[in-house]
This record gives C-alpha cells, structure tokens and sequence, in this order.
C-alpha cells in the first residue's frame, strides 16, 4: 500500500546511545516532516525537509539531526540520548505546500529512553 | 502557548450521544485539517477546510470552519465506539511552510 513508512515501531534505548529512526514515503511527495508526540504537546515540528536536498530546522530541534537522504527517505539521528528524548515519533509527507493538499503520517516510533 | 487550542482535552460519552470538539487560533487559519489517531497508529486524515464558512460532512463527522476563519468545530453525530480515538486539528497560520497541530481531544465512546 502507498502512504509513509517508519522503523522500527518500538526501541528502547540507554542514555547516551545513538540511534536513526527511518522514514520512507512512495508518493512521490517533495516535503517530508519529523514530528514528535508528547501528552498535552500536540505534535511538534523537529526538522522538516521542503525538497530533495534541503532541511530545515523546526519548533524542536535539538539533541536531534537529519539527513534527507533523497526523494524518498527522510530520516532522523539521535546522537546522545536523553530521557527527555522519550515520546512518539512520526514521520509526515506532503506535496510541496502542505497546508494545501494534507500531510500523510506514518504509524509512528515509540523511543523509551533509560 | 500553543498556536491552536483543543477543547475539550478528553471526552467520555455513552453510545449514541452527539459530540463537539472545538478548534481554537489567535491568528486566521489558511487551511484547517482534521486528523484522527488511534492508539500505536499515524494520524488519518478526515478532512480539510479552506474557506470561512464552510462544512464537509464524512460518513457520522460534520466539520465547519467559521467565518472569520479562526476556529472549527468537528461534530459528531450518534457516535459509534468506532468513533474512539485522538482527535487533532491542523493548520498553517501564515502562507509560508509552518504548519501547527492542536494539543489532540481523546474521545471515549462507551457501548
């Protein structure tokens, strides 16, 4: 089925481990997005990648990189990490202007960090 | 603070009740979606609203964007236990890439 897809579902990792979340999308959409999911946050933006190439960096970003590795793939590193850390990840992708035509999620990560 | 408030932020009601879940902004909303997500899921999208004023109705879920085009209302009529999720609004509040998510509203349908 087309729509997003991540890895893994689930991970437990101990502080100051490192880990890359994967996202890859086969919609042929230019803009892919890293969210994370908090209780009584909302989702909020990590990174975001507009087009093939670029990255930008969002509400969130730190303690985190990514790397948009081409038009499909959009994925997220975590070099050290922290509980702080702990939540559920999406990944998203949209047309380019994504408030125009809707985003598509993935089914999300949920990282324990310990 | 959060750019788009939720209300409520949880939702019991019996079987067969209609419900309202609020979307609110300080700024003109350019583009509000609805999402749902269901427990170890990605969000789905329900629908999307553009112009003040409009609504679009999915199966039991109406949705309306008011005219100053600054808050939505999701209503959902004789709700089914399939109707049980998160509920989470989206919008872009300027026309440039930005896009905000609500705080969610987690409806609990009991048969």
């Amino acid at each position: 089925n087309a729509g997003v897809t991540q890895t893994p579902k689930f991970q437990v990792l101990k502080t100051g481990q490192s880990m890359t979340l994967q996202c890859a999308q086969d919609m042929n959409h230019n803009s892919m997005y890293w969210y994370r999911q908090d209780p009584g946050m909302g989702l909020r933006l990590i990174y975001y990648s507009a087009s093939e190439g670029t990255t930008d960096k969002g509400e969130v970003p730190n303690g985190y990189n990514v790397s948009r590795l081409n038009k499909r793939e959009f994925s997220l590193r975590l070099e050290s990490a922290a509980p702080s850390q702990t939540s559920v990840y999406f990944c998203a992708s949209s047309h380019t202007g994504g408030h125009s035509y809707g985003y598509t999620f993935g089914s999300g990560t949920r990282l324990t960090v310990v | 603070s959060q750019e788009l408030e939720q209300s409520p932020q949880s939702l019991i009601v019996q079987e067969g009740k209609n419900l309202t879940i609020n979307c609110t902004s300080s700024k003109t909303l350019y583009g509000l979606y609805w999402y749902k997500q269901k427990y170890g899921e990605g969000l789905i999208f329900l629908m999307m609203l553009q112009k003040g004023g409009e609504e679009k109705s999915h199966e039991k879920i109406t949705a309306k964007l008011d005219e100053k085009k600054q808050q939505s209302s999701l209503h959902i009529t004789a709700s089914q236990p399939s109707h049980a999720g998160i509920y989470l609004c989206g919008a872009a509040l300027n026309t440039g890439n930005q896009f905000y998510f609500g705080t969610g509203t987690s409806l609990t349908v009991i048969p």
